[in-house]
């Protein structure tokens, strides 16, 4: 069974320019979540979907982050404009229901220049 | 709100030896889960273990086991017959029972080296 998939694994972006990345989640999995993880600190949640429906993105800033899962699958986390703060690294993760077992990915290392 | 708390920044341990990394958690809640995450160089965070807190026996996988004492908030990962493959960063994490807040919630993680 494949794991979660994401890409890309790293993205190197100037202060101000867009950013996306995109998660495929374990097949099966309704439940999808985005993480941020600053350097040397543990994940912290930005957003979760049940299926399509974003049902917890408290986390999530509006300002700048934007995120979907249109079909209820594949999911893209979008920020614009990137600022120097946003260098970090973006895990996906998903679970077969909320309250199983998540499954990460291999994140994407984002650095803003 | 919950908090998750690994007052170790790092630790190393003798290949072949035994090693413990520490967690304490605050939560009002009585039901929850407990987790203990590995994530290497290459970043795939990894399951390393779970406990269900009303669970009383604590959870082992192969050479991985868990001390969890509830009533002093403690979760405790013992790695016995350490290998080189076990240095990475472990993570421990809280997550609620309620559909509502399933979010994981980590502590800062321990980075733990292995010496051949």
């Amino acid at each position: 069974e494949a794991g979660v998939v994401q890409s890309p694994r790293y993205k190197i972006i100037e202060k101000k320019q867009p950013v996306a990345f995109w998660c495929n989640p374990i097949s099966g999995h309704n439940t999808l979540y985005w993480y941020l993880q600053n350097l040397g600190q543990g994940p912290e949640l930005l957003i979760r979907y049940e299926n399509e429906e974003a049902v917890d993105d408290s986390q999530l800033p509006k300002d700048r982050f934007s995120a979907e899962r249109l079909k209820g699958v594949d999911s893209t986390l979008k920020i614009q404009p990137a600022e120097l703060g946003d260098s970090a690294v973006y895990l996906c993760a998903s679970s077969k229901a909320t309250r199983d077992t998540q499954y990460f990915g291999p994140g994407t290392r984002l650095t803003v220049l | 709100a919950q908090t998750v708390t690994q007052s170790q920044p790092e630790m190393s341990v003798q290949e072949a030896e035994t090693v413990t990394l520490s967690c304490t958690y605050d939560t009002s809640e009585s039901d929850y889960y407990l987790f203990w995450y590995k994530q290497p160089p290459s970043r795939q965070m990894i399951l390393v273990i779970r406990q269900e807190a009303y669970k009383q026996q604590n959870a082992t996988e192969n050479r991985f086991s868990v001390n969890f004492q509830k009533a002093a908030k403690s979760f405790s990962l013992k790695i016995s017959d350490s290998q080189l493959g076990d240095a990475a960063m472990y993570f421990c994490a809280y997550r609620s029972v309620t559909g509502a807040n399933s979010k994981l919630t980590f502590g800062k993680g321990i980075t733990l080296s292995v010496r051949p």
